[in-house]
């Protein structure tokens, strides 16, 4: 029971570089999201899917970018690294409404942009 | 804005206990609330999910109570154990499309043996 898979656990990067944080699901769920967690601010939502071929912000979607080729797969691509994105980042998936809603997290990727 | 808060922040108590954590919401037009537990270094494990419909949900030594109106949630855990120990976060979703959740800050609990 894989669930949600993410990678890298960890990474540093400096001011400017760009990196994409992997993320896959084993339960053909339909949705899909981001989230990033800081100390003191809660988790907030980055960029959410609902299927292929369809994405949409979040709360804090600037400097990410996301895209959804597959119902498995949803990448999130730092475009150029800052140090506020230092955070711990979460993907998560769910069925659609009507179904079971439960949340299942990833474990996580903690990242530092120095 | 939906706001969520989760009091207390930190609680410590003896093995055994009974005790409640508690999760308010500024705007009671909620599709859901769950309950999520968190470990250090961990992801989040949804412990109880609350349709708006419902007044709660139980699962083995865990009960969720929904007050909609009122705009709040109580999560019941019941002869507390050490490995209870963690990080509990209440979040809500607003609607029934994808939009995500709002999550408290949590209550950081310790259980002490």
């Amino acid at each position: 029971n894989a669930g949600v898979t993410q990678t890298p656990k960890f990474q540093v990067l400096k001011t400017g570089q760009s990196m994409t944080l992997q993320c896959a699901q084993d339960m053909n769920h339909e949705y899909m999201s981001w989230y990033r967690q800081d100390p003191g601010m809660g988790l907030r939502l980055i960029h959410y899917s609902v299927g292929a071929g369809i994405t949409d912000q979040g709360e804090v979607p600037n400097g990410y970018n996301v895209s959804r080729s597959t119902t498995e797969d949803f990448p999130l691509r730092l475009l150029s690294a800052a140090p506020s994105q230092t955070s711990v980042y979460f993907c998560a998936s769910s069925r659609k409404p009507g179904q079971d809603e439960k949340l299942f997290f990833g474990s996580g990727t903690q990242l530092s942009v120095l | 804005k939906q706001e969520v808060t989760q009091i207390p922040a930190a609680l410590s108590v003896p093995e055994g206990e009974n005790l409640v954590l508690n999760c308010s919401f500024t705007d009671s037009a909620i599709y859901n609330l769950q309950w999520f537990r968190q470990d250090p270094g961990k992801g989040l494990t949804s412990l109880l999910l609350i349709q708006s419909s419902q007044r709660e949900q139980t699962s083995g030594r865990l009960n969720a109570s929904l007050d909609k109106s009122s705009g709040r949630s109580t999560l019941y855990i019941a002869a507390s154990q050490p490995g209870d120990s963690a990080t509990y976060l209440c979040a809500v979703k607003r609607g029934g499309g994808a939009d995500g959740l709002t999550f408290g800050k949590g209550t950081h609990l310790i259980i002490q043996p």
